[in-house]
């Protein structure tokens, strides 16, 4: 079956250090793929994303290539902020009409 | 272009009532999907609507219940409330005519709290 598998945090920063959170998937055919974040009390927010092979989706100085090969979509970003702690989610979708499948959540904490 | 809004923000029910959820989806998108969250068990897929019928439902028991309206929204319901079922729940839509259409959009949530 189709499943999402995410590095466990909690994740621990300074600011301006590098961020990757590592992600890899099982599926079927060719899912797209997805990261959403999440902000305390707040519902989820789309990041980035990906629908195909060696794409890479970007937002917001954060970053994942879709790697076929190694089945995985890892987030990066170059200089985190205290702004970007909140819970990040890794996903996939199969096509239109089906759900998404979620990773556990990786939540990351900045500090100055 | 207004999001996903969902509605009522926060509620607190006792075990054994009933719940409705409202979402308006993103004008112009017609397939409205709910998730659960729940520190336990993360992010679970309910149920999806796309022109008011129901396309695809997740594992959850038939207390848990959607529709949808002509206009896109809709709404989720729940019966016979237990304590488990306290959750952020969450609406989001997409719009499979576009070139986006796969993606999804979520709303703020409905956070439950069964007592």
């Amino acid at each position: 079956g189709n499943s999402v598998t995410q590095m466990e945090g909690p994740v621990t920063l300074s600011e301006e250090a590098f961020l990757t959170i590592n992600c890899t998937y099982t599926a079927t055919g060719y899912p797209s793929l997805f990261w959403y974040v999440q902000y305390p009390g707040e519902g989820l927010q789309l990041l980035l994303k990906a629908t195909k092979a060696d794409d890479k989706g970007s937002n917001k100085g954060f970053e994942a290539t879709y790697r076929k090969e190694t089945t995985s979509f890892h987030l990066e970003k170059g200089s985190v902020q205290v702004s970007d702690s909140a819970v990040y989610f890794c996903a996939l979708r199969n096509q239109a009409g089906t759900a998404l499948i979620f990773g556990k959540g990786t939540t990351l904490s900045v500090s100055s | 272009k207004a999001g996903v809004t969902q509605t009522p923000r926060y509620l607190i029910k006792t075990r054994g009532q009933q719940v409705t959820l409202s979402c308006s989806p993103i004008s112009g998108h017609r397939s409205v999907s709910w998730y659960q969250q729940t520190p336990g068990q993360g992010l679970q897929f309910l149920f999806e609507y796309f022109s008011e019928t129901q396309r695809n439902k997740g594992n959850f028991p038939g207390r848990f219940s959607g529709r949808q309206f002509s206009n896109s929204r809709s709404e989720m319901n729940v019966s016979t409330l237990e304590l488990g079922d306290s959750a952020l729940y969450l609406c989001a839509s997409s719009s499979p005519d576009s070139d986006s259409g796969n993606t999804i959009y979520f709303g703020e949530g409905s956070w439950l709290t069964v007592v």
